[in-house]
């Protein structure tokens, strides 16, 4: 099992650009969410899923977007990057609301 | 937005010290407690699910309780030892919207040698 994988590592955007932050899991797991890590700050939920074609917003939804077309896949959508979302960001599965959360790797965003 | 706090901030605690952590929340509408585990460079790792009144977990040295009445949580380290160093987070979940989870902003442990 490979678990929890992101895509990219890391990248550079300028602001104005859009881009599509990777979120793949194999553990066939119903919830997935995607967090925000601001330097000296725990973990923003920004969005997340209870199943395929479900989602709803965190606390931190402004300027993303996401879908879940599989139980497998949860993209995240950044349209018309800004400066303050320069931040770490982790995607993370469990199997139900009860159970743990398994983490990716994380990607280091910055916007310029 | 739910208030998940957690304390201290940050411990300092030399080695073979025990040392204990707060994590606060709301004690209404409760649902399940996770305690996690993230070392610098990495992804938190859970510890423990706490989903009960009374709940006590243990793995190794590393122990937690869980009071649901009075909304709080506490994580202990017996002898700590260098390895121990990481940011220790909480996250609730309420069963208004058991969906969403609400991390504390983390306590971290330094142990020195």
């Amino acid at each position: 099992n490979a678990g929890v994988t992101q895509t990219p590592k890391f990248r550079i955007l300028k602001i104005g650009q859009s881009m599509t932050l990777q979120c793949t899991q194999d553990m066939n797991h119903n919830y997935m969410y995607w967090y925000r890590q601001d330097p000296g700050m725990g973990l923003k939920l920004i969005y997340y899923s209870v199943g395929a074609g479900i989602t709803d917003k965190g606390e931190v939804p402004n300027g993303y977007n996401v879908s879940r077309s599989t139980t497998e896949d949860f993209p995240l959508r950044l349209e018309l990057a800004a400066p303050s979302q320069t931040s770490v960001y982790f995607c993370a599965s469990s199997l139900t609301a009860y159970n743990e959360q398994f983490f990716g790797p994380g990607t280091r965003l910055t916007v310029l | 937005i739910l208030n998940v706090e957690q304390s201290p901030q940050s411990l300092h605690v030399q080695e073979g010290d025990s040392t204990n952590f707060t994590c606060s929340f709301p004690s209404s509408n409760f649902y399940a407690l996770h305690w996690y585990r993230w070392e610098t460079a990495k992804s938190p790792e859970a510890l423990f699910v706490m989903t009960l009144n009374g709940d006590e977990k243990k793995k190794g040295r590393i122990s937690a309780t869980l009071n649901t009445k009075e909304g709080y949580s506490y994580l202990y380290i017996k002898g700590s030892q260098p390895e121990d160093s990481a940011t220790y987070l909480c996250a609730f979940r309420s069963n208004t919207n058991a969906g969403k989870s609400t991390f504390g902003d983390g306590t971290t442990l330094t142990v020195k040698p």
